[in-house]
């Protein structure tokens, strides 16, 4: 148990669909941040929040859409998907952004 | 751009082998370094870090790894590995003062029992 915790675990949708995912560090930590893992690819940081605001947006398209509403939530806000977009989501916290990163266990998507 | 190269994506060793697993980044400024390990079924996890002081770092379970500034690398050993040692590993680096950590693609070392 790493103090992150990501809901859900699994999740197929099409590409029509909205839907969240949804993550939670009990850490105390400051800053949150999503990547995308992919087979055979490296891990794509995507956002990064610190201090409940957003610092980092690595050119990901628009149909991803975080929100951090407070500094132990993050969202990541899912519509119209393309089938690319199948992968393994993960969510980490750190205590600032320059420090060790602390790993949720990941939500894995499948878009049909 | 900033980027993380890691050598070798699969690593087959058997048990009490030595291990080194190579990292080199692209990026002049001050730099922090990590080494995580995703064992299976398992999240990613620290292994190890490097911020400031000396070059060769200690980290959990008889790992180290060195940081050789002149040539942007941050290797990570073990003397003699064991079964367990078998995961994921992967490098990643930050900027000093910046937002980003980048990962690079992982090595899956698999130890033979």
């Amino acid at each position: 148990e790493t103090g992150v915790t990501q809901t859900p675990r699994h999740l197929v949708m099409g590409m029509t669909n909205k839907k969240s995912l949804k993550c939670e560090q009990h850490l105390g930590h400051n800053a949150m941040y999503w990547y995308k893992q992919s087979a055979k690819k490296p891990l794509e940081l995507m956002f990064v929040y610190s201090l409940e605001e957003r610092v980092e947006n690595n050119s990901v398209p628009s149909r991803f859409s975080p929100e951090c509403p407070n500094s132990s939530h993050l969202f990541l806000h899912l519509h119209t998907l393309q089938p690319e977009d199948s992968a393994l989501y993960l969510c980490a916290s750190s205590q600032d952004t320059e420090e060790t990163q602390y790993f949720g266990p990941g939500t894995r998507l499948l878009v049909l | 751009a900033q980027s993380v190269s890691q050598h070798n994506h699969h690593v087959i060793l058997s048990e009490a082998a030595s291990l080194e697993l190579g990292c080199n980044y692209s990026y002049g400024g001050t730099v922090n370094l990590f080494w995580y390990v995703q064992y299976p079924g398992q999240h990613l996890q620290l292994l190890l870090k490097y911020f400031s002081g000396d070059p060769l770092v200690k980290g959990i379970k008889g790992f180290e790894a060195e940081f050789i500034k002149s040539k942007f690398s941050f290797n990570l050993r073990k003397p003699s590995v064991q079964w367990s040692d078998t995961a994921e590993y992967f490098c990643a680096v930050g900027r000093t003062g910046g937002f980003k950590t980048i990962f690079g693609a992982g090595t899956r070392l698999f130890v033979k029992a």
